[in-house]
């Protein structure tokens, strides 16, 4: 079946990296999301992988993929407090419309 | 830089009643989806719409669901007798093409069924 696994809450302190990580069960996947979600707000798309590469980095952001392992980590590098919000790690698959998502990992930054 | 809007932000109503929540898809973009996000819970895809027809529909999008594009610009979802379980976040989403796209996601429509 389809389904996103991340875990739920992950604090860092101000500076620091912080790494944020999702593993995927559908083999058939076509790109590979991260959205931002800040209180109150809505779905902001912070960056995406197309499923044939292993990496990307965009500023202070990022991307790796294993798709042998079917795994999915976002780093954001020297984390500051407008960081702080719920990242949703979430995938399309092929011959499908939808984006499936995760439940969200809620990133607390420590002073 | 184009973005989806929703209106309202906020919609309160009473179990029974009737509502439509309006989105304005990015101005070139061709696929337009729900989804919807219980308080707590999982996003969920409900539909998509292509070429003014239900392109995929979840379980969810039951007969309560429809979904039109009354003109060039708006894209709605109505919900013809509100349930207490349909109070979530509602997203509208758009992308230029289908499934093999990026989707740009609307700040939402809280709506609050009592």
């Amino acid at each position: 079946g389809e389904d996103v696994e991340q875990s739920l809450f992950l604090s860092v302190r101000e500076g620091d990296s912080s790494v944020i990580n999702c593993t995927y069960t559908d083999s058939s996947s076509t790109y590979l999301y991260w959205y931002k979600q800040e209180p109150g707000a809505g779905l902001q798309l912070l960056t995406y992988i197309f499923s044939n590469m292993d990496m990307k980095q965009d500023q202070r952001l990022t991307v790796l993929l294993n798709k042998k392992d079917k795994h999915l980590s976002l780093r954001i590098a020297d984390t500051q407090t407008g960081d702080s919000a719920i990242y949703f790690c979430a995938e399309s698959i092929r011959k499908s419309d939808k984006i499936i998502f995760g439940k969200g990992t809620r990133l607390h930054i420590l002073p | 830089e184009p973005e989806v809007t929703q209106t309202p932000s906020h919609q309160v109503t009473q179990m029974g009643q009737e509502v439509i929540l309006r989105c304005v898809p990015i101005s070139n973009h061709l696929y337009f989806y729900w989804y919807r996000q219980i308080l707590g819970q999982k996003v969920e895809f409900l539909v998509s719409f292509y070429n003014n027809e239900i392109s995929e529909k979840s379980e969810i999008f039951d007969d309560q669901f429809s979904v039109e594009r009354p003109d060039g610009s708006n894209f709605t979802l109505k919900i013809r007798s509100t349930k207490l379980e349909d109070s979530a976040m509602y997203f509208c989403a758009s992308s230029r093409s289908g499934s093999t796209d990026t989707q740009y996601f609307g700040p939402g429509t809280r709506l609050t069924v009592l």
